[in-house]
């Protein structure tokens, strides 16, 4: 069936290390890939997107590569910064019985220190 | 506009005590949709609502019932709560059904039962 895998945490990191949050995906067909942020107390939020293979989402200084040969979708960010502790969520969406299925990563809790 | 909102934030109920989740979208989407998060999982899909008129099973529906009330409402109902229906709940809309929207969630509301 269709899944997500995505790194275990806690990852904790100083400010402005450089940060890769790894995804792999298992699905019939061709979904397009989300990562979602999700702040404490708060619902999520879409960080990015990529709809095809090779499309590469970027937003707020994070990236993601659709990488089809390898049913990856890794999230990078070159210097991150407190604000950015949150969990994050690799995600796949495909159309389903006429409804737009998404399926989650357990997520990946990040932990910037000063 | 106020995107996704739910009522209430917090909820407390004793086992067996019945209740339902409100959910509300301004932003004119046709599809809604009802997740819970428990730690470690990622969300997973309850029920949802592909068009006015029309729901439908998820992944872990039982337990739970809903309610496509308009096109803007869609809510969650616990006939009978049990302990294991302790989680965090979410609801999210989207414009369409195919795989490349975007699912906009709201804050969530954090149910215990006792």
């Amino acid at each position: 069936g269709d899944s997500v895998t995505q790194m275990e945490g806690p990852v904790t990191l100083s400010e402005e290390a450089f940060l890769t949050i790894n995804c792999t995906y298992t699905a019939t067909g061709y979904p397009s890939l989300f990562w979602y942020v999700q702040y404490p107390g708060e619902g999520l939020q879409l960080l990015l997107k990529a709809t095809k293979a090779d499309d590469k989402g970027s937003n707020k200084g994070f990236e993601a590569t659709y990488r089809k040969e390898t049913t990856s979708f890794h999230l990078e960010k070159g210097s991150v910064q407190v604000s950015d502790s949150a969990v994050y969520f690799c995600a796949l969406s495909l159309p389903r019985g006429g409804y737009n299925k998404l399926i989650f990563g357990a997520g990946t809790r990040l932990a910037v220190h000063p | 506009n106020a995107g996704v909102t739910q009522t209430p934030k917090f909820q407390v109920l004793k086992t067996g005590q019945s209740m339902t989740l409100q959910c509300a979208q301004d932003m004119n989407h046709n599809s809604m949709y009802w997740y819970r998060q428990d730690p470690g999982m990622g969300l997973r899909l309850i029920y949802y609502s592909a068009s006015e008129g029309t729901t439908d099973k998820g992944e872990v529906p039982n337990g739970y019932n809903v309610s496509r009330l308009n096109k803007r409402e869609f809510s969650l109902r616990l006939e009978s709560a049990a302990p294991s229906q302790t989680s965090v709940y979410f609801c999210a809309s989207t414009l369409g059904s195919g795989g490349t929207y975007e699912q906009y969630f709201g804050p969530g509301t954090r149910l215990t039962v006792t």
